[in-house]
């Protein structure tokens, strides 16, 4: 069974841009949810999607959003960079909301 | 919410040594506990996982974790590591029944010099 696959592995944005990462969740997964990682405040929980329906939020300003398709793909969306966000942003899958997820390789984004 | 606390993030040992790493959380409830091990430019691995039963479990690797409730207490351990088990590790926890956020520990830098 194939992993969880994220895209792109790298980004470079510049401060006031967007992105959109993308997410692919284990086949058969239902639920992702997207962390961030920084060297300063570790992992920290952005948002859960489950169904096409966001389920938990973390404590993250509005600039973060998120979307899940019907197929349970899953992309994540930062508008008006900051300098702060650049970041190594995991996507985890697990099934049916089930405790135990499954994380892919991360997307690199530094934002100049 | 639930938070968690790992000590002394950078650990530097022999290979053949012990290795034993803590894991202290907070939250009122019942909770699911994991490590999980990102080694040098890979991704986030689950290590090892408890959910109930006995608080003694065994992950990949020949790693260990002991569950102490009275404690709030999640330890990994391994008694003889390896040059190739340099890595992060970290720690998480999750409510039982209750959101799938996971919460995460700031990580243990382990460094197994040969």
């Amino acid at each position: 069974k194939a992993g969880v696959t994220q895209t792109p592995r790298y980004l470079i944005k510049t401060r006031g841009q967007q992105v959109t990462l993308s997410c692919s969740p284990i086949s058969g997964h239902r639920s992702v949810s997207w962390y961030q990682q920084t060297p300063g405040q570790g992992l920290q929980f952005l948002f859960e999607y489950f169904s096409e329906t966001q389920r938990n939020k973390g404590n993250f300003p509005g600039r973060f959003s998120g979307r899940q398709f019907s197929n349970s793909r899953s992309e994540m969306n930062v508008s008006t960079l900051e300098l702060g966000d650049s970041a190594l942003y995991l996507c985890a899958s697990s099934m049916d909301r089930g405790p135990e997820q499954y994380f892919g390789p991360g997307t690199r984004l530094t934002v100049t | 919410a639930q938070s968690v606390s790992q000590h002394n993030h950078h650990v530097i040992l022999s290979e053949a040594a012990s290795l034993e790493l803590g894991c202290n959380y907070s939250y009122g409830g019942t909770v699911n506990l994991f490590w999980y091990v990102q080694y040098p430019g890979q991704h986030l691995q689950l290590l090892l996982k408890y959910f109930s039963g006995d608080p003694l479990v065994k992950g990949i690797k020949g790693f260990e974790a002991e569950f102490i409730k009275s404690k709030f207490s999640f330890n990994l351990r391994k008694p003889s590591v390896q040059w190739s088990d340099t890595a992060e590790y970290f720690c998480a926890v999750t409510p039982v029944g209750g959101n799938n956020r996971l919460a995460f520990g700031k990580g243990n830098q382990v460094v197994v010099i040969p």
